[in-house]
């Protein structure tokens, strides 16, 4: 079976505070995608990273960063020192690699509300 | 700037009465994907096209149709909505090929369909 689990339905945190999104997945699968989206209060879901099942190098992209760890199943986001604008639902999602087309099965989300 | 382009942005029907929503990129994406996002859930993948192929989620509704008419666009029909459809509908491209590693999907901004 392959799922996503987010642990974490709401956060909330002070401006400048850092905070770290969980995500654990289960696959079979032996190759396979993992992303992270942004969906602000707007509906829009902004792609953020996606990084494949051989690359377990962590990522840093300004105040973004992700921790991929195969031995755990886990691929967790973290944002530094956090900012108002960073509040908006969080959305984990693993793609098998199908060679045809690329299923995201998300998780349920976790809400990042940011307080000045 | 190519984009992914939902209209309408809101669209209110009534029970039992057919709606289309329409979905239209200017990023030659060959896929193209519908996602039905209830309130506070995780985008759900109803169907796709890859090129012409239109390719049915198992528990996808009969009730939702799909047209592609051309690479650029494409309509979501339902045919006779029930009150359960109310939900956030999600259009997304994605580029993929057999030989190409999975890539990520961009997401128009959504059509929040209201039925009363």
């Amino acid at each position: 079976a392959q799922k996503v689990t987010q642990a974490q339905t709401e956060i909330s945190v002070v401006e400048k505070e850092d905070v770290t999104l969980d995500c654990v997945y289960e696959t079979r699968d032996t190759t396979y995608y993992l992303f992270w989206y942004k969906q602000p209060p707007s509906g829009e879901l902004v792609f953020l990273i996606r990084r494949n099942s051989f690359d377990e190098q962590n990522e840093i992209s300004g105040r973004y960063s992700w921790n991929f760890q195969k031995s755990t199943s886990s691929f967790n986001f973290t944002i530094t020192a956090s900012q108002v604008v960073d509040s908006a639902v969080y959305f984990c999602a693993l793609s098998p690699f199908s060679g045809g087309y690329n299923k995201l099965i998300f998780g349920a989300g976790t809400r990042l509300a940011v307080h000045p | 700037d190519a984009m992914v382009i939902q209209n309408p942005r809101y669209q209110v029907t009534q029970f039992g009465k057919p709606v289309t929503l329409s979905c239209s990129q200017t990023l030659n994406h060959n896929v193209m994907y519908w996602y039905q996002q209830k309130s506070s859930q995780a985008p759900k993948l109803l169907f796709h096209y890859y090129d012409k192929d239109f390719n049915n989620e198992a528990d996808t509704p009969d009730n939702f149709q799909s047209r592609r008419p051309n690479t650029s666009f494409c309509f979501l029909d339902i045919r006779s909505p029930g009150l359960g459809d109310a939900a956030m509908y999600l259009c997304a491209t994605s580029k993929e090929g057999l030989a190409v590693p999975t890539y990520e999907q961009y997401f128009g901004p959504g059509t929040r369909l209201t039925v009363t």
